[in-house]
Protein backbone atom coordinates (compact mmCIF):
# COMPACT_ATOMS: atom_id res chain seq x y z
CA UNK A 1 0.00 0.00 0.00
CA UNK A 2 0.80 3.85 0.19
CA UNK A 3 1.66 4.28 -3.53
CA UNK A 4 2.54 7.22 -5.02
CA UNK A 5 2.85 7.41 -9.00
CA UNK A 6 4.33 10.41 -10.02
CA UNK A 7 4.20 11.51 -14.08
CA UNK A 8 6.31 11.90 -16.17
CA UNK A 9 9.62 9.95 -15.29
CA UNK A 10 11.84 12.36 -17.55
CA UNK A 11 11.16 15.62 -19.96
CA UNK A 12 13.27 17.60 -21.70
CA UNK A 13 11.50 21.11 -23.16
CA UNK A 14 13.38 23.95 -24.71
CA UNK A 15 13.97 27.06 -22.10
CA UNK A 16 10.78 29.30 -22.24
CA UNK A 17 8.05 26.77 -21.99
CA UNK A 18 6.09 25.11 -18.72
CA UNK A 19 5.78 22.05 -17.88
CA UNK A 20 3.63 20.07 -15.94
CA UNK A 21 4.22 17.37 -13.31
CA UNK A 22 1.05 14.73 -11.77
CA UNK A 23 1.58 13.50 -8.16
CA UNK A 24 -1.08 10.99 -7.49
CA UNK A 25 -1.51 9.16 -4.07
CA UNK A 26 -2.89 5.58 -5.40
CA UNK A 27 -4.52 3.69 -2.85
CA UNK A 28 -4.57 6.12 -0.23
CA UNK A 29 -6.01 10.08 0.25
CA UNK A 30 -3.80 12.29 0.94
CA UNK A 31 -4.73 16.01 2.06
CA UNK A 32 -0.94 17.13 2.16
CA UNK A 33 1.70 16.65 -0.65
CA UNK A 34 5.48 18.13 -0.68
CA UNK A 35 7.24 19.19 -3.71
CA UNK A 36 11.04 18.53 -3.52
CA UNK A 37 13.50 19.10 -5.51
CA UNK A 38 17.21 18.07 -5.66
CA UNK A 39 20.17 18.49 -7.60
CA UNK A 40 23.20 15.79 -8.16
CA UNK A 41 25.15 14.86 -5.51
CA UNK A 42 22.91 16.82 -3.09
CA UNK A 43 20.00 16.55 -0.55
CA UNK A 44 16.45 16.83 -0.96
CA UNK A 45 15.35 20.31 -0.60
CA UNK A 46 11.51 21.16 -0.12
CA UNK A 47 10.05 23.32 -2.42
CA UNK A 48 6.23 23.94 -1.21
CA UNK A 49 3.99 22.12 0.83
CA UNK A 50 0.37 21.15 -1.52
CA UNK A 51 -2.95 21.45 0.32
CA UNK A 52 -5.68 20.02 -0.77
CA UNK A 53 -8.51 23.04 -1.75
CA UNK A 54 -5.95 25.78 -0.08
CA UNK A 55 -3.01 27.29 -1.51
CA UNK A 56 0.55 25.71 -1.08
CA UNK A 57 3.10 26.82 1.44
CA UNK A 58 6.35 27.61 -0.20
CA UNK A 59 9.92 27.50 1.15
CA UNK A 60 12.06 30.78 1.31
CA UNK A 61 13.77 31.22 -1.94
CA UNK A 62 11.15 29.21 -4.19
CA UNK A 63 9.19 31.40 -6.38
CA UNK A 64 5.54 30.87 -6.15
CA UNK A 65 4.86 32.50 -9.67
CA UNK A 66 7.17 30.40 -11.47
CA UNK A 67 6.27 27.13 -9.63
CA UNK A 68 2.50 27.02 -9.79
CA UNK A 69 1.22 23.81 -7.73
CA UNK A 70 -2.50 22.89 -7.24
CA UNK A 71 -3.79 20.47 -5.08
CA UNK A 72 -7.50 19.62 -7.07
CA UNK A 73 -8.49 16.34 -5.17
CA UNK A 74 -7.32 14.37 -2.61
CA UNK A 75 -5.40 12.22 -4.43
CA UNK A 76 -3.78 14.59 -7.10
CA UNK A 77 -0.82 17.74 -7.14
CA UNK A 78 0.39 19.37 -9.96
CA UNK A 79 3.69 21.56 -10.13
CA UNK A 80 3.99 23.31 -13.47
CA UNK A 81 7.17 24.73 -13.94
CA UNK A 82 6.78 27.98 -15.77
CA UNK A 83 9.05 29.54 -19.11
CA UNK A 84 11.60 27.14 -18.02
CA UNK A 85 14.92 27.79 -17.82
CA UNK A 86 18.26 25.68 -17.77
CA UNK A 87 19.07 26.32 -14.46
CA UNK A 88 15.46 24.56 -13.73
CA UNK A 89 16.98 21.75 -14.52
CA UNK A 90 16.75 19.04 -11.86
CA UNK A 91 15.47 15.80 -9.96
CA UNK A 92 11.78 16.95 -9.06
CA UNK A 93 10.06 14.56 -6.72
CA UNK A 94 6.68 14.52 -4.77
CA UNK A 95 5.60 13.13 -1.56
CA UNK A 96 2.91 12.32 0.47
CA UNK A 97 1.53 10.57 3.98
CA UNK A 98 -0.70 7.99 3.90
CA UNK A 99 -1.29 8.81 8.04
CA UNK A 100 -0.66 10.89 10.58
CA UNK A 101 2.06 13.72 10.47
CA UNK A 102 4.71 11.43 12.12
CA UNK A 103 3.89 8.95 9.73
CA UNK A 104 6.53 7.79 6.77
CA UNK A 105 6.88 10.23 3.62
CA UNK A 106 6.09 8.13 0.47
CA UNK A 107 7.93 9.71 -2.61
CA UNK A 108 6.63 9.21 -6.44
CA UNK A 109 9.58 7.98 -8.71
CA UNK A 110 10.75 11.62 -9.31
CA UNK A 111 10.76 13.40 -12.60
CA UNK A 112 14.21 14.64 -13.96
CA UNK A 113 13.53 17.95 -16.02
CA UNK A 114 15.77 18.92 -18.59
CA UNK A 115 15.53 22.43 -19.90
CA UNK A 116 17.81 23.23 -23.09
CA UNK B 1 19.40 26.09 14.04
CA UNK B 2 18.56 22.73 12.65
CA UNK B 3 21.49 20.46 11.53
CA UNK B 4 21.35 17.00 10.61
CA UNK B 5 25.13 15.72 10.65
CA UNK B 6 25.91 12.43 8.91
CA UNK B 7 29.24 11.24 6.89
CA UNK B 8 29.26 11.98 3.22
CA UNK B 9 30.17 8.70 1.75
CA UNK B 10 31.43 5.83 3.69
CA UNK B 11 32.97 2.07 1.28
CA UNK B 12 32.47 -0.87 2.99
CA UNK B 13 33.17 -4.86 1.66
CA UNK B 14 30.07 -7.16 -0.11
CA UNK B 15 29.13 -9.49 3.34
CA UNK B 16 30.62 -7.18 5.85
CA UNK B 17 28.77 -5.14 8.50
CA UNK B 18 28.38 -1.03 8.14
CA UNK B 19 27.08 1.15 10.78
CA UNK B 20 25.93 4.52 9.24
CA UNK B 21 25.64 7.40 12.15
CA UNK B 22 22.98 10.34 12.06
CA UNK B 23 23.44 13.40 15.05
CA UNK B 24 21.12 16.06 15.12
CA UNK B 25 19.84 19.09 16.71
CA UNK B 26 16.31 19.98 15.98
CA UNK B 27 13.64 21.95 17.68
CA UNK B 28 11.64 19.25 19.20
CA UNK B 29 11.73 15.52 18.27
CA UNK B 30 8.55 13.25 16.62
CA UNK B 31 10.96 10.50 15.66
CA UNK B 32 13.23 9.78 13.06
CA UNK B 33 13.32 8.10 9.83
CA UNK B 34 15.98 6.20 7.51
CA UNK B 35 15.65 6.44 3.81
CA UNK B 36 17.21 4.82 0.94
CA UNK B 37 18.34 6.55 -2.53
CA UNK B 38 19.68 4.70 -5.48
CA UNK B 39 20.75 7.17 -7.71
CA UNK B 40 18.81 8.64 -10.26
CA UNK B 41 15.79 7.18 -8.08
CA UNK B 42 13.49 8.61 -5.17
CA UNK B 43 13.93 7.71 -1.77
CA UNK B 44 12.30 4.86 -0.10
CA UNK B 45 11.24 4.13 3.71
CA UNK B 46 13.29 2.13 5.38
CA UNK B 47 12.70 2.56 9.23
CA UNK B 48 11.00 5.01 11.70
CA UNK B 49 12.21 5.18 15.39
CA UNK B 50 10.37 7.22 18.12
CA UNK B 51 11.46 5.47 21.04
CA UNK B 52 15.02 4.65 22.17
CA UNK B 53 16.45 1.74 21.27
CA UNK B 54 17.37 -0.79 18.36
CA UNK B 55 14.20 -1.40 15.07
CA UNK B 56 15.30 -4.54 13.69
CA UNK B 57 14.02 -5.11 10.02
CA UNK B 58 16.23 -8.32 8.03
CA UNK B 59 19.35 -6.87 7.28
CA UNK B 60 18.59 -3.73 8.27
CA UNK B 61 18.21 -2.43 11.81
CA UNK B 62 17.96 1.31 13.31
CA UNK B 63 18.99 2.65 16.63
CA UNK B 64 17.73 5.83 18.38
CA UNK B 65 18.98 7.75 21.67
CA UNK B 66 17.03 10.56 22.16
CA UNK B 67 18.76 12.10 24.87
CA UNK B 68 22.00 12.12 22.67
CA UNK B 69 20.45 13.25 19.63
CA UNK B 70 22.09 10.01 17.80
CA UNK B 71 20.90 7.59 15.29
CA UNK B 72 22.38 4.44 13.31
CA UNK B 73 21.51 2.68 10.43
CA UNK B 74 22.87 -0.98 10.64
CA UNK B 75 23.64 -2.98 7.46
CA UNK B 76 24.47 -6.56 8.05
CA UNK B 77 25.41 -9.13 5.27
CA UNK B 78 25.78 -6.33 2.36
CA UNK B 79 25.14 -7.03 -0.78
CA UNK B 80 26.28 -4.92 -4.08
CA UNK B 81 22.76 -3.50 -4.16
CA UNK B 82 23.35 -1.77 -1.12
CA UNK B 83 25.42 0.74 -2.38
CA UNK B 84 23.07 3.98 -2.38
CA UNK B 85 22.72 7.17 -0.34
CA UNK B 86 20.99 6.75 3.05
CA UNK B 87 19.44 9.71 4.31
CA UNK B 88 18.40 10.34 7.77
CA UNK B 89 15.31 12.63 8.55
CA UNK B 90 14.23 13.97 11.72
CA UNK B 91 10.21 15.23 12.02
CA UNK B 92 10.58 18.73 14.99
CA UNK B 93 7.97 19.87 17.45
CA UNK B 94 5.99 21.40 14.12
CA UNK B 95 6.30 18.18 11.93
CA UNK B 96 8.69 19.55 9.82
CA UNK B 97 10.67 17.16 8.22
CA UNK B 98 14.33 17.96 8.39
CA UNK B 99 16.69 16.21 5.73
CA UNK B 100 19.81 15.14 6.72
CA UNK B 101 22.20 15.39 3.42
CA UNK B 102 23.01 12.07 2.75
CA UNK B 103 25.86 9.58 3.34
CA UNK B 104 26.79 7.87 -0.11
CA UNK B 105 27.40 4.25 0.89
CA UNK B 106 29.84 2.10 -1.76
CA UNK B 107 29.76 -1.61 -1.40
CA UNK B 108 33.41 -3.18 -3.15
CA UNK B 109 33.56 -6.55 -4.01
Amino acid sequence: GAVVSQHPSWVICKSGTSVKIECRSLDFQATTMFWYRQFPKQSLMLMATSNEGSKATYEQGVEKDKFLINHASLTLSTLTVTSAHPEDSSFYICSARAGQENSPLHFGNGTRLTVT
Amino acid sequence: GQNIDQPTEMTATEGAIVQINCTYQTSGFNGLFWYQQHAGEAPTFLSYNVLDGLEEKGRFSSFLSRSKGYSYLLLKELQMKDSASYLCAVIDSNYQLIWGAGTKLIIKP
